[in-house]
């Protein structure tokens, strides 16, 4: 079986800042892991993924992810926050080479401030 | 850029009623999926079809629902007899043979009264 936790359901930084979102993941199998972005109202946008080549990941906006399979763990961060971060980020496992099913995290809220 | 999409946006529907949602994925992948996310939860697989039939389907996915791909363009989802447990954001995706990536298309929210 395959599964995500996400940590946090909400973060909230202050703009020009540093972003954590944090997911854990279960997978019996080598996974593929992604990170989505959904901004209100909106559909799901990818913003990264690893699927067992370099364990740093760089994705859009200046976002990257790093694949830790001793922690089991594919945090996202960012250096500095900028307002249009603000959405909802959901974490996603996969079987690698598989038409397997995405099986999403609850997702995390994130708020950037002035 | 290619993308996938969905029509309608917006459906609002009686309960009992039935309802088709329309997804035209990217024109090379080979690979398709629905998702739904009810309002405040967590996406959720709904059905996965390839090579015109449904390779894995969850829980959720029961004898109301039904997928088809009736002209090689479309991938439609049919709900027979809505209830109001179904409202929700349904999300169609498609990928291709080579990469893992699923593209989503914008949605399609159901509300069903």
């Amino acid at each position: 079986a395959q599964s995500v936790t996400q940590l946090d359901s909400h973060v909230s930084v202050s703009e020009g800042t540093p972003v954590l979102l944090r997911c854990n993941y279960s997978s019996s199998y080598s996974p593929s892991l992604f990170w989505y972005v959904q901004h209100p109202n909106k559909g799901l946008q990818l913003l990264l993924k690893y699927t067992s080549a370099a364990t740093l990941v760089k994705g859009i906006n200046g976002f990257e992810a790093e694949f830790k399979k001793s922690e089991t763990s594919f945090h996202l961060t960012k250096p500095s926050a900028h307002m249009s971060d603000a959405a909802e980020y959901f974490c996603v496992v996969t079987f690698t080479g598989t038409a397997s099913k995405l099986t999403f995290g609850t997702g995390t809220r994130l708020q950037v401030t002035l | 850029e290619p993308e996938v999409t969905q029509t309608p946006s917006h459906q609002v529907t009686q309960m009992g009623q039935e309802v088709i949602l329309r997804c035209v994925p990217i024109s090379n992948h080979l690979y398709f999926y629905w998702y739904r996310q009810i309002l405040g939860q967590k996406v959720e697989f709904l059905v996965s079809f390839y090579n015109n039939e449904i390779s894995e389907k969850s829980e959720i996915f029961d004898d109301q629902f039904s997928v088809e791909r009736p002209d090689g363009s479309n991938f439609t989802l049919k709900i027979r007899s809505t209830k109001l447990e179904d409202s929700a954001m349904y999300f169609c995706a498609s990928r291709n043979l080579q990469e893992g990536t699923q593209y989503f298309g914008p949605g399609t929210r159901l509300l069903v009264l």
